[in-house]
């Protein structure tokens, strides 16, 4: 078990549908992920918070939306999804963005949510 | 633009082999270069390399970084099936972490 909790694990979703996917950490870390990730493929970044404010997008679609309610939480709203969005959806955090300032603040991956969109 | 290029990109071995695994960067602001296992869902952390030419050990895998010549090796001796994974690394910036393509490692008995 890992200390990111994804919720759900499994997701199946028509295009019209409208789900979130959460995320909780509780190591008192002020980062905090999103990634996708392909069959075969590596983890793909999406958005980065820091300290609960939205520090990177990766010029994701408007369909997927990020929102950090507090610093253990993480929340992906998924609306009017492609089929081509379907995928593993990873949370990941870390004591801060990036490596952090003491160089010792690896990613701590969830077990994600497994995403299909029909 | 940033790149991590890791190799080779499959592998298979027999139990009891040594393998090494390559993992090539070009980071911008590069700060640390991390190393992951995936099996079927999370990756997991194994190693996180700042300085060149020390070796990390964590019982059978090891790693070391070369800051010259931007790259890392993990290395898995006396391999298990139980090693059977994805190996994944990335370059940090500070900022992101920028992941390789991975090596798909698969151990037979």
């Amino acid at each position: 078990d890992t200390e990111v909790t994804q919720t759900p694990k499994h997701l199946v979703m028509g295009m019209t549908n409208k789900k979130s996917l959460k995320c909780e950490q509780h190591m008192g870390h002020r980062a905090m992920y999103w990634y996708k990730q392909k069959a075969k493929k590596p983890p793909e970044l999406m958005f980065v918070y820091s300290y609960e404010k939205l520090s990177i997008n990766e010029s994701v679609p408007s369909r997927f939306s990020p929102e950090c309610p507090n610093s253990s939480l993480l929340n992906l709203h998924l609306h009017a999804l492609q089929p081509e969005d379907s995928a593993l959806y990873l949370c990941a955090s870390s004591q801060e963005q990036g490596g952090g300032r003491s160089y010792n603040s690896p990613l701590h991956f969830g077990n994600g949510t497994r995403l299909t969109v029909t | 633009e940033d790149k991590v290029v890791q190799s080779p990109l499959s592998l298979v071995v027999h139990e009891g082999d040594t393998v090494t695994l390559n993992c090539s960067y070009e980071v911008t602001n590069f700060r640390s270069l991390l190393w992951y296992k995936q099996e079927k869902k999370a990756p997991t952390f194994l190693f996180m390399l700042t300085s060149s030419g020390i070796e990390k050990k964590s019982g059978r895998l090891s790693s070391i970084l070369d800051k010259k010549e931007l790259f890392s090796i993990l290395n898995i001796t006396a391999t298990q099936t139980g090693d059977s994974a994805v190996y994944l690394c990335a370059g940090d910036t500070g900022n992101q972490f920028y992941f390789g393509t991975g090596t798909s490692l698969t151990v037979i008995p």
